[in-house]
C-alpha cells in the first residue's frame, strides 16, 4: 500500500489564484481530514469527512472547501488565496476501530501566497 | 476551549540517555491519546497510543504514561538515538463524533552524541 500520497509537495500561488490539493488513500479509510501546520505550531484541523458524500468543517475552514465523491480522494480547495493561507498542509486518514482512530499522515503539500 | 498543551518546547538529551516527553491536557472528557513524531519536512508518523481506560503502554522502546487524575501524558523513549531526534506531538480525542484530534504545539527533542 501507497499509503496516503498528496500532490503537489510544493506549490507557490499569487494573491487571488485557486488551485487544488489533492490527497488520496489506498486503505479504505473512512475518516480523512485536512490540516494546516503553521511554522512551529501543532496541526489544525481544516476540514474532515466521515465518508464518501459526507464532509464537515473542523477549526479553521474558512477560505477552503472540500468534496468527498469517493472513498479514496479527498481534495482541498483554495478558491482565493491569500497570504495568511501560507502553510504547509497535511492529509490523513483512519479507519474507526473500537474506539482506536490512529490517522496517519502523508507527506504534506507546502503552499506559499506571495 | 479545551488544549493539550506541552511543558517543554524543546529537550536536549544525550545519545543512550532515556527521554521524556510531558503534554498536558484540559479536556476530561478525552478518551484516546496519540503520540506523534514528527522529522524535518515530513509528516507525523504515529508512534503510540492509550486509551483512557489504560495508564501505560508499551511499545518498542517507548512507553506512554496517562495520569487521568492530573490529566498528564508523558512519552518516555528508552535509549534514545540520533535517529529520534524529531518533534513531538501528543494528540487527544474527545468523546465526541468525527473521530477529531487536537493536537499540542510540540517539543522537540534533540539527541546530542
Amino acid at each position: 500500500n501507497a499509503g496516503v500520497t498528496q500532490t503537489p509537495k510544493f506549490r507557490i500561488l499569487k494573491i487571488g489564484q485557486s488551485m487544488t490539493l489533492q490527497c488520496a488513500q489506498d486503505m479504505n479509510h473512512n475518516y480523512m481530514y485536512w490540516y494546516r501546520q503553521d511554522p512551529g505550531m501543532g496541526l489544525k484541523l481544516i476540514y474532515y469527512s466521515v465518508g464518501a458524500g459526507i464532509t464537515d468543517k473542523g477549526e479553521v475552514p474558512n477560505g477552503y472547501n472540500v468534496s468527498r465523491s469517493t472513498t479514496e480522494d479527498f481534495p482541498l480547495r483554495l478558491e482565493l488565496a491569500a497570504p495568511s493561507q501560507t502553510s504547509v498542509y497535511f492529509c490523513a486518514s483512519s479507519l474507526r476501530d473500537r474506539g482506536t482512530d490512529t490517522q496517519y499522515f502523508g507527506p504534506g503539500t507546502r503552499l506559499t501566497v506571495l | 476551549g479545551e488544549s493539550v498543551g506541552l511543558h517543554l518546547p524543546t529537550l536536549s538529551v544525550q545519545e543512550g540517555d532515556n527521554s521524556i516527553i510531558n503534554c498536558a491536557y484540559s479536556n476530561s472528557a478525552s478518551d484516546y491519546f496519540i503520540w506523534y513524531k514528527q522529522e524535518s519536512g515530513k509528516g507525523p508518523q504515529f508512534i503510540i497510543d492509550i486509551r483512557s481506560n489504560m495508564d501505560k503502554r508499551q511499545g518498542q522502546r517507548v512507553t506512554v504514561l496517562l495520569n487521568k487524575t492530573v490529566k498528564h501524558l508523558s512519552l518516555q523513549i528508552a535509549a534514545t538515538q540520533p535517529g529520534d531526534s524529531a518533534v513531538y506531538f501528543c494528540a487527544e480525542k474527545g468523546a465526541g463524533g468525527g473521530n477529531k484530534l487536537t493536537f499540542g504545539t510540540g517539543t522537540q527533542l534533540k539527541v546530542e552524541l
